[in-house]
């Protein structure tokens, strides 16, 4: 049973628009939320954190959104580059988790010139 | 300024075959991670180390085993490495032991007949 999900396997978006990536979670008790990108062949990429005491974190062009009644977490990537173009992963973790974080199965985005 | 070095970055194996995956950072960071990614999945943690001389089990331990040989490394050993070892993996870093792994190095390949 998948604890953290990404239902979208891939997402395709022109560039200068917004790349908008989503993340669903089942288990309540995950308070902290993190966002990796990952090009081929290479390791994965820190992007953003969001920690459940707030619902909005900024980075530069990257903002992750999250509503915890919901249990969904959201990345926006505006505006959207060619160099974009990657896996996404969220991951999840809680108090009983520890640095045990669960990743999602990722998107892919293509960012399209 | 290498980040996390990972050797090798390919190998292949026969079923009983061991070996020892070896990791280093040059950033000073205190937690490590060993991780490994199926097809079609997000990662998984095998171990990580919040500090040196600490190690700790991750969500898929069984047929590993792990050494913090100093702040700057580790290593992940297969005893008897079994086709289900098949994987990408991956060592990661981070400054702190809270809020996941931030600096990845990219990946070893490994394939077990």
């Amino acid at each position: 049973d998948q604890q953290v999900k990404q239902n979208s396997p891939s997402l395709s978006v022109q560039e200068g628009r917004i790349s908008i990536l989503n993340c669903d979670y089942t288990n309540s008790m995950f308070d902290y939320f993190l966002w990796y990108k990952k090009y081929p062949a290479e390791g994965p990429t820190f992007l953003i954190s969001i920690s459940s005491i707030k619902d909005k974190n900024e980075d530069g062009r990257f903002t992750v959104f999250l509503n915890k009644s919901a249990k969904h977490l959201s990345l926006h990537i505006v505006p959207s580059q060619p160099g974009d173009s990657a896996v996404y992963f969220c991951a999840a973790s809680g108090l009983d988790y520890g640095q045990n974080f669960v990743f999602g199965p990722g998107t892919r985005l293509s960012v399209l010139p | 300024n290498a980040g996390v070095t990972q050797t090798p970055k390919f190998q292949v194996l026969k079923t009983g075959q061991s070996m020892t995956l070896q990791c280093a950072q040059d950033m000073n960071h205190n937690s490590m991670y060993w991780y490994r990614q199926d097809p079609g999945m997000g990662l998984r943690l095998i171990y990580y180390s919040a500090s040196e001389g600490t190690t700790d089990k991750g969500e898929v331990p069984n047929g590993y085993n792990v050494s913090r040989l100093n702040k700057r490394e580790f290593s992940l050993r297969l005893e008897s490495a079994a086709p289900s070892q098949t994987s990408v993996y991956f060592c990661a870093s981070s400054e702190g032991p809270v809020g996941g792994a931030k600096s990845f190095g990219a990946g070893t390949r490994l394939s077990v007949l």
